[in-house]
């Protein structure tokens, strides 16, 4: 079992649509919960991150984090078409002064305007 | 435009050659990473320096290999490549040695085929 699964998709929705990522994990020592967008041809941005669980909240965008379930989120309201990109969702075990972020393998969205 | 550069962007090799790419991280950050992007593999950290000593190592083959130079600039070395090492392979910078925020900075990326 990968430690990150994310559904690929392709996800296609209308103008106007909300629009519901998911990822789920395996490795409970995760602590960091982060999404990532990428563009074609552009490397990953950062988008939003949450600590431990609960929900957070930027603009059209809404991070959510379910710890007992291993289960995290990100929803956009109002979809644009410059919502149209990939999204990683990434998680990170802090220890010491090393990290690394496992991502998932992305979910490509294309919102129809 | 995230301020980090990578170069080249596209590189097309054979079998068994050897590359190298370049990353310039953004100004005032001391800490480089690098990962590997394929269709079926997902995103993979390989390795990060920080401040020209290597800080952390992921899943990176032993015919890759890495370093940080004192400017910064760090170059990921690519030996003996097979077909399977096509991929995007991108460079990413932070500001310290790695903190829980997952603020990391990507470039580009640098696509290399391996036919």
């Amino acid at each position: 079992q990968k430690e990150v699964e994310q559904d690929p998709g392709p996800l296609s929705v209308p103008e106007g649509a909300i629009v519901s990522l998911n990822c789920t994990y395996s490795n409970s020592a995760f602590q960091y919960f982060m999404w990532y967008r990428q563009y074609s041809r552009k490397g990953p941005e950062l988008l939003m991150y949450t600590y431990s669980s609960g929900n957070k909240e930027d603009g059209r965008f809404t991070a959510q984090v379910d710890k007992s379930s291993k289960y995290i989120s990100l929803f956009i309201r109002d979809s644009q078409p410059s919502d149209s990109a990939t999204y990683l969702c990434a998680m990170s075990v802090v220890g010491g002064s090393n990290y690394k972020l496992t991502f998932g393998k992305g979910t490509l969205l294309t919102v129809n305007p | 435009d995230s301020g980090v550069t990578q170069t080249p962007k596209h590189l097309i090799t054979a079998t068994g050659q050897r590359v190298t790419l370049r990353c310039s991280p953004r100004s005032g950050d001391l800490s480089v990473y690098w990962y590997q992007q394929s269709l079926d593999q997902g995103l993979q950290f390989l390795i990060q320096y920080y401040n020209g000593e290597e800080r952390a190592k992921g899943n990176i083959l032993e015919r890759f290999s890495a370093q940080q130079f004192p400017d910064l600039h760090s170059e990921l070395n690519l030996s003996s490549l097979e077909l399977g090492d096509s991929a995007l392979y991108f460079c990413a910078s932070s500001v310290g040695p790695g903190g829980p925020t997952g603020e990391l900075f990507f470039g580009e990326g640098s696509r290399l085929t391996v036919l």
